[in-house]
């Protein structure tokens, strides 16, 4: 199995473009989450989704949106991207939100917005 | 609010022992994960602790205190291979995982 992809392995976006980052896993996980990660900060997380149709916000939620139509799937946005939107982007999931329940990892989506 | 501290940076020799230590300062406490993470990855599961004590996975050893908001990970045996970052992360009253800096250990020959 596959695990949990996401897409693209890296980009340099213009300033003011909109932006997609995909992710996707194939371990039925009802939870998901996105975090960035940035040099001497811990991961951020930005939004979360506990189960398939239901999202919530995290730490640093602004200037991006998500949306979970699905189990599979947890598509990050970024309406009009600034620099300080330049970090690693990375997608994580759970069987379940709490408990024991250990996250895993995409590979990462590394950001570059001038 | 919310704060996890680690140390930025160990180095240690190969095969010695190691101890990195973790406070932590959180609305709630449902748990206390650390993860590795070398250079260019993803992070990855190591343990997880939710009571009092020692949890030994292999070389790999956890302790938590929860009165004293204290954890440490104990690497043994070590390898190159353990050179990597090693994140401590709390999953608070919000069901939420906060995130330590991370603290990169460096091993020597």
């Amino acid at each position: 199995t596959a695990g949990i992809t996401q897409a693209p392995t890296s980009q340099i976006l213009a300033a003011g473009r909109s932006m997609t980052l995909r992710c996707t896993q194939d371990m039925r996980h009802n939870a998901m989450y996105w975090y960035r990660q940035d040099l001497g900060l811990g991961l951020r997380l930005i939004h979360y989704s506990n189960t398939a149709g239901t999202t919530g916000k995290g730490e640093v939620p602004d200037g991006y949106s998500v949306s979970r139509a699905n189990t599979d799937d947890f598509p990050l946005t970024l309406a009009s991207a600034v620099p300080s939107q330049t970090s690693v982007y990375f997608c994580a999931s759970s069987f379940l939100a709490g408990g024991g329940n250990e996250q895993f990892f995409g590979p990462g989506t590394r950001l570059t917005v001038l | 609010g919310q704060n996890i501290d680690q140390p930025t940076e160990m180095t240690a020799t190969e095969g010695a022992i190691v101890q990195i230590n973790c406070t932590y300062q959180t609305s709630g406490f449902n748990g206390l994960f650390w993860y590795q993470q070398h250079a260019g990855e993803a992070p990855t599961f190591l343990s997880y602790n939710v009571l009092d004590g020692l949890e030994e996975k292999g070389r790999f050893s956890s302790f938590l205190s929860r009165s004293k908001g204290y954890s440490y990970l104990l690497l043994k045996e070590l390898q190159m291979k353990d050179s990597a970052s090693y994140l401590c992360a709390v999953r608070d009253s919000n069901y939420q995982l906060i995130w330590g800096a991370g603290t990169k250990l460096i091993i020597k020959p």
